[in-house]
């Protein structure tokens, strides 16, 4: 069984600071992993995905994640936060990288921004 | 990226009555969508897996009698959340499968009252 365990419900971060969102993920086979955001009432949109090309992965809005095989961890960053990143994010995991397969999400964590 | 609609956004109902839920995808086909529910400030729960022309698959406590799927084209999926109650208000969204990736609708907030 796969599982992702999303450390914080909820983080704050000042304008312009450094995000960290933490996803740690449980496997028994070679994971790809996943960053979705959620903004109030809407659907999911796909920040990043780890399909195993490369162990640092570029998203859209700035962010990007790191996969760490010795750490089974795969956390989300961004530099430089703005205020449009406030959202909820979650991590996910899949066993294979067919679109097919269901993904299992992780609890999710509330990213509020300080003006 | 692909386009998923998922219609309505937001719906209330009485309770004991039935609400159906589509879910489109706009620009391509998919043989496969998957149903999640989405509990207040929660994640997302997968309830089913749908496939075009064949019946459902549902997880694991998810009554298949009361959540009714049906896919019936390449594009076109609905959720039927039968006899509705006020437990049954949540958050429901679509997902269609793309070649490696699901495309995920914009939700449709059920309110039984």
């Amino acid at each position: 069984a796969q599982s992702v365990t999303q450390l914080g419900s909820h983080v704050s971060v000042s304008e312009g600071a450094l995000v960290l969102l933490r996803c740690n993920y449980s496997s028994s086979v070679p994971p790809y992993l996943f960053w979705y955001v959620q903004y109030p009432n809407q659907g999911l949109q796909l920040l990043l995905k780890y399909t195993s090309a490369a162990t640092l992965v570029k998203g859209i809005n700035g962010f990007e994640a790191e996969f760490k095989k010795s750490e089974t961890s795969f956390h989300l960053t961004k530099p430089s936060a703005h205020m449009s990143d406030a959202a909820e994010y979650f991590c996910a995991v899949r066993r294979t990288n067919f679109g097919n397969e269901k993904l299992t999400f992780g609890t999710g964590t509330r990213l509020t921004i300080i003006p | 990226g692909a386009v998923v609609s998922q219609h309505p956004s937001w719906v209330i109902c009485k309770s004991g009555t039935s609400v159906k839920i589509e879910c489109r995808s706009l620009d391509f086909q998919a043989t496969t969508m998957f149903w999640y529910r989405q509990f207040p400030k929660q994640s997302l729960m997968l309830m089913a897996t749908s496939n075009e022309g064949s019946k459902a698959t549902y997880e694991q406590g998810v009554e298949k009698d009361k959540f009714l799927i049906n896919h019936a084209s390449l594009t076109l999926s609905t959720l039927t959340v039968t006899s509705a109650h006020p437990e049954d208000s949540s958050f429901y969204i679509c997902s269609a499968r793309g070649v490696t990736e699901a495309f995920f609708g914009q939700g449709t907030r059920l309110t039984v009252v």
